[in-house]
């Protein structure tokens, strides 16, 4: 069964602090791989997508990495602020014909003044 | 920019009730989703379609179904509403090719009493 493991489940960071969140993945066969991000009340909202022959993917202060060998990715915040308190979900798409994405849990992040 | 609009942002209804959720997208995607949020399980996808009055099962559909009868437009049902089906709903939309980012509403938070 496709499954998306995120660590940790929760992280509360200083304002300015770097993060790095986590994602496993064992997938197959493997499309892509994607970060969005969930603000508190709102609808997810796509931040990177990366695929096979990717490894690393920026969209501003989020800098997404991949490593297709192992099944891990990370999603690093650089520069923390406030907004970028919210939730961050790992989703992995499949290239097997099917089209349902594989959804993790998500990270909840807290940024602190 | 796409639009994904869920008709209510919050409801209220009692055990028993039919209870209807609409979603509407404005960007002709053929595929769309209904999915359910809960604290520490992440979004489960209860139901999608990937063309008019073309459905699939999810990972939960037990006590729901859908509609769709138009191309911009998914309905869930939940054909008698009980108290664990509180939850918050989340409608996606996305074309038909799957390396697309799913664009998603911003919810409707359903209280069952």
């Amino acid at each position: 069964k496709n499954q998306v493991e995120q660590s940790p489940q929760s992280l509360i960071i200083l304002e300015g602090k770097n993060c790095t969140l986590q994602c496993n993945y064992t997938v197959s066969p493997f499309s892509n791989l994607r970060w969005y991000k969930q603000d508190t009340g709102r609808g997810p909202v796509s931040l990177t997508i990366m695929t096979f022959s990717e490894n690393t993917k920026s969209n501003g202060r989020y800098t997404a990495t991949l490593d297709a060998d192992t099944k891990q990715s990370s999603l690093h915040i650089t520069a923390s602020q406030l907004s970028d308190s919210a939730s961050y979900i790992c989703v992995v798409g499949s290239s097997g014909g099917s089209y349902i994405p594989t959804f993790g849990r998500g990270t909840s992040l807290i940024v602190h003044p | 920019d796409v639009k994904v609009t869920q008709s209510s942002r919050y409801l209220v209804k009692r055990t028993g009730e039919k209870v209807f959720l609409e979603c509407v997208q404005d960007m002709d995607h053929e595929n769309m989703f209904w999915y359910r949020q809960d604290p520490g399980l992440g979004l489960r996808l209860i139901y999608f379609s990937y063309d008019v009055k073309m459905k699939e099962k999810g990972d939960i559909p037990e006590g729901y179904s859908v509609s769709r009868e138009k191309k911009e437009r998914f309905s869930l049902i939940l054909e008698s509403a009980s108290t664990n089906q509180t939850s918050m709903y989340l409608c996606a939309s996305r074309p038909f090719q799957e390396h697309q980012p799913q664009h998603f509403g911003d919810g409707t938070r359903l209280s069952i009493l």
